[in-house]
């Protein structure tokens, strides 16, 4: 049974820093992953996809490594904001044909000015 | 750019309603789901529907629950008899075709179970 486990559960730091969110699943038979963003009583915004086949892909400051023979994902974000701030969340798509998606508890960030 | 709506925002309801939260997915989508996120909790997967039917549901989606996409466009859950344990934030979401696809989300309904 898939397991995704997000590190840390919360961040907390200074603009403009670099900073890196980490992300581990206990099954290396995915299809992708997916990382989101969710405001504090908000809905969940797709921030970056990547497919089994793919290293990383980059959306502006963002930044999304995969590998899977190691069961991690990290999401890197440069010159961080304090509209950064928001938790991050990571979820695996499995090997089932529905498709399901199994996230990670997320990443609490918060980006002081 | 198009997105998936959910309606209401917000559901207040005593224990042991009925309550149908809706959905709009994506137009060109066929791949359709329902999570729920109680508070301070992860987001869970409660059932994915594809074709018409149940492709797969978790646990949690016992008899009391169940989905329909009863026109072309609209995708609901029901919950026949809730429970206080039902409180949570439900979130609709669609894929286009394929399961590589990425998944969209709606802004989700919170329910509120008293």
């Amino acid at each position: 049974k898939q397991e995704v486990t997000q590190i840390p559960a919360a961040l907390s730091v200074p603009e403009g820093e670099n900073l890196v969110l980490n992300c581990s699943f206990t099954d290396s038979a995915i299809y992708n992953l997916q990382w989101f963003r969710q405001d504090p009583g908000k809905g969940l915004t797709s921030l970056l996809l990547i497919q089994s086949s793919q290293r990383e892909q980059t959306s502006g400051r963002l930044n999304a490594s995969l590998d899977k023979s190691s069961g991690r994902s990290t999401l890197y974000i440069a010159a961080s904001q304090p509209g950064d701030s928001a938790t991050y969340l990571c979820a695996a798509k499995g090997q089932s044909n529905t498709g399901k998606l199994i996230f990670g508890q997320g990443t609490t960030l918060q980006v002081k000015p | 750019e198009p997105e998936v709506t959910q309606t209401p925002s917000h559901q207040v309801t005593q224990m042991g309603q009925e309550v149908i939260l809706r959905c709009v997915p994506i137009s060109n989508h066929l791949y359709f789901y329902w999570y729920r996120q109680i508070l301070g909790q992860k987001v869970e997967f409660l059932v994915s529907f594809y074709n018409n039917e149940i492709s797969e549901k978790s646990e949690i989606f016992d008899d009391q629950f169940s989905v329909e996409r009863p026109d072309g466009s609209n995708f609901t859950l029901k919950i026949r008899s809730t429970k206080l344990e039902d409180s949570a934030m439900y979130f609709c979401a669609s894929t286009g075709q394929g399961q590589y696809n990425e998944q969209f989300f709606g802004p989700g309904t919170r329910l509120t179970v008293l």
